[in-house]
Order: structure tokens, then C-alpha cells, then sequence
């Protein structure tokens, strides 16, 4: 299977705390991408990272690219009540449709008041 | 305003009817996606496609058919539906250039097969 894996599956903190989601991957990218799906919705795009970039930051998100590990990570700073939600890590291959995303397996956040 | 729109938003069908899901787009993009997420939440990519044209056909049963008449609007259409058709899917669109790797996703239609 091609899907990213993602962890942990399932994450709760409080309110203010750091959340951190890890994302695996198996082929070569041209970049990855963090999505945010609320309960019922459709998925909103956070932000991109490159394959040539190692670290990215966007208001209350930091998110890490390691190429040689094949991995990276989505870390939420001063986490309010309405970031819970499932986060999802989706890769555009490198070399032939960039657009092709592959998906992981999400990691549902709950950031309790 | 809505940028990805998609129809109906819940469709409860039987076993072997045949039933179409829409998707119009407003952003000006150039390339529209079909998505299926089941109930794991594992979202895969079934089609793509860019100015009416095909471009990505993932492993899908020929059960099921795309149809672009415009580059603001991709549908598609199942055939002789299935249980294990039932899940939530999900239209996106994206421009075919510069930033072309980001994608907007519509709400989803949620497909129960009985």
C-alpha cells in the first residue's frame, strides 16, 4: 500500500498545550502537505513543504520535513478548543503528477477546554 | 461563495440502482479530483481530471465514470451500486500551474448503500 502512516492515531490534550503529529511515508516526494478535516467536513489545506525545505512555519503551525527518514511532523502551538480535529499528512510524488496526493492515515486531535 | 460545492450531500440508496454525485467548482481552477474516504477515514484518490481531460484513473471498478462537461464541474456517476460503494466522497479541485499541489475540497456526499 502507498498510504502514509501517521501518529499517534488518536491524540487529547488541554487547552494551551503543544500538539505534535508525525507522518511516515514510503516513495519520493516532490513536496507534503498538512490537511485539517472538522467532524462532517471536507479537508482544508494548513500548509506545504517542499522536499528541499527542512522546516516551515505558518502563524500556530511548525511543520518539519526529514527526506532521508522519509518522515515529518505537524506541531500546533497554544492549542484552542477548535483545533480538535483530524489531521492528515498527503504527499505529492516526485516526478510525474505532483498533484497526486497520497494520503495517511490521519491522526484525530482533542484539545479539551 | 462557496468555492467547492458538491450534490446531494447524503444519498441513501439500495443495492443495484444507479445514482450520480455533482461537483461544481468557482476557484478558476484548472484540474478537478474525485476522492473516496471509508470508514477508517483512509482517503484515497479515484480520478483526476484537468481542462475535461482524464489525467489520473486510479484502480476503480469501471462501475464507476467520471464525466467533465466544463472545467468548473466534474461528476460521477456509479453503476449497479454495491455495499462496499458506501462511503464518503469527496470532490477537490486545484490550478494546473504555479501552486498547482494544493488542493480545496468540497464537503463531501455521503453514500450509504442498502
Amino acid at each position: 500500500s502507498q498510504q502514509g502512516e501517521e501518529d499517534p492515531q488518536a491524540l487529547s490534550i488541554q487547552e494551551g498545550e503543544n500538539a505534535t503529529m508525525n507522518c511516515s511515508y514510503k516513495t519520493s516526494i516532490n513536496n507534503l502537505q498538512w490537511y485539517r478535516q472538522n467532524s462532517g467536513r471536507g479537508l482544508v489545506h494548513l500548509i506545504l513543504i517542499r522536499s528541499n525545505e527542512r522546516e516551515k512555519h505558518s502563524g500556530r503551525l511548525r511543520v518539519t520535513l526529514d527526506t532521508s527518514k522519509k518522515s515529518s511532523s505537524l506541531l500546533i502551538t497554544a492549542s484552542r478548543a477548535a483545533d480538535t480535529a483530524s489531521y492528515f499528512c498527503a504527499t505529492g510524488p516526485y516526478g510525474g503528477a505532483t498533484n497526486k496526493l497520497i494520503f495517511g492515515t490521519g491522526t484525530l486531535l482533542a484539545v479539551q477546554p | 461563495d462557496t468555492a467547492v460545492s458538491q450534490t446531494p450531500k447524503y444519498l441513501v440508496t439500495q443495492m443495484g440502482n444507479d445514482k450520480s454525485i455533482k461537483c461544481e467548482q468557482n476557484l478558476g481552477h484548472d484540474t478537478m479530483y474525485w476522492y473516496k474516504q471509508d470508514s477508517k477515514k483512509f482517503l484515497k484518490i479515484m480520478f483526476s481530471y484537468n481542462n475535461k481531460e482524464l489525467i489520473i484513473n486510479e484502480t476503480v471498478p469501471n462501475r464507476f465514470s467520471p464525466k467533465s462537461p466544463d472545467k468548473a464541474h466534474l461528476n460521477l456517476h456509479i453503476n449497479s451500486l454495491e455495499l462496499g460503494d458506501s462511503a464518503v466522497y469527496f470532490c477537490a479541485s486545484s490550478f494546473d500551474r504555479g501552486g498547482k499541489e494544493t488542493q480545496y475540497f468540497g464537503p463531501g456526499t455521503r453514500l450509504l448503500v442498502l
